[in-house]
């Protein structure tokens, strides 16, 4: 799996948007774009996933570059309950092996 | 649909002990990965278990060991333990055919391991 570059931290206003950037510079085209957050003390959490084009569910959504080496995790209107640390992990099955890094440490202030 | 269960959630073991961890996947889900987390080295994959049979290994020593029952539900176990093993041992579940690209994974709330 590629390796992904990310922020170690960022803050952001409480109801305003979270843009969490992701660099996958060596992402293969089989390789998908994973976001996971964790939030202390539990297991990480699903957020999106896409391959090529743009995603969005019901709790973010994902912005991939044309060349697709790097991406935005765009959280539309944080919450305190948004404070968690954020991974952004390349993954061609998504389900073996991930690795997930560092993260970022999303601190979302009132 | 009940998601990911691991037991117990807190243990208190001595170094030279050994342990087992239980996790329960969410039914359906053929696949268990066990991971361990750390704050040195954050969360690295263990294994992962498909129809009772290990199909991938992480670079952590023979001590670690894992099974899976027909039920899908997995136990790992760790044997003669060090103070490194301290951690947040999570397990994490997904339907798990390979045929299937872009799967999701579901996580339980760990195990927290304390080796005194």
């Amino acid at each position: 799996d590629a390796k992904t570059t990310q922020p170690p931290s960022m803050d952001c206003a409480e109801g305003r948007a979270a843009n969490l950037p992701c660099n996958h510079s060596t992402i293969s085209g089989n390789e998908y774009v994973y976001w996971y957050r964790q939030i202390h003390s539990q297991g990480p959490q699903y957020i999106i996933h896409g391959l090529k084009n743009n995603e969005t569910n019901e709790m973010a959504s994902l912005i991939i570059t044309e060349d697709r080496k790097s991406s935005t995790l765009i959280l539309p209107h944080a919450t305190l309950r948004d404070t968690a640390v954020y991974y952004c992990i390349a993954s061609e099955t998504g389900a073996n092996n991930l690795f997930f890094g560092t993260g970022t440490r999303l601190t979302v202030i009132p | 649909k009940a998601g990911v269960t691991q037991t117990p959630r807190y243990l208190i073991k001595t170094r030279g002990q050994q342990v087992t961890l239980s996790c329960s996947p969410i039914s359906g889900h053929r696949s268990v990965s066990w991971y361990q987390q750390t704050p040195g080295q954050g969360l690295q994959f263990l294994f992962e278990y498909f129809s009772e049979t290990q199909r991938n290994k992480g670079n952590f020593p023979g001590r670690f060991s894992g099974r899976q029952f027909s039920n899908s539900r997995s136990e790992m176990n760790v044997s003669t333990l060090e103070l490194g093993d301290s951690a947040l041992y999570l397990c994490a579940s997904s339907l798990g055919t390979v045929k299937i690209k872009g799967e999701k994974l579901f996580f339980g709330s760990g195990t927290q391991l304390s080796v005194l």
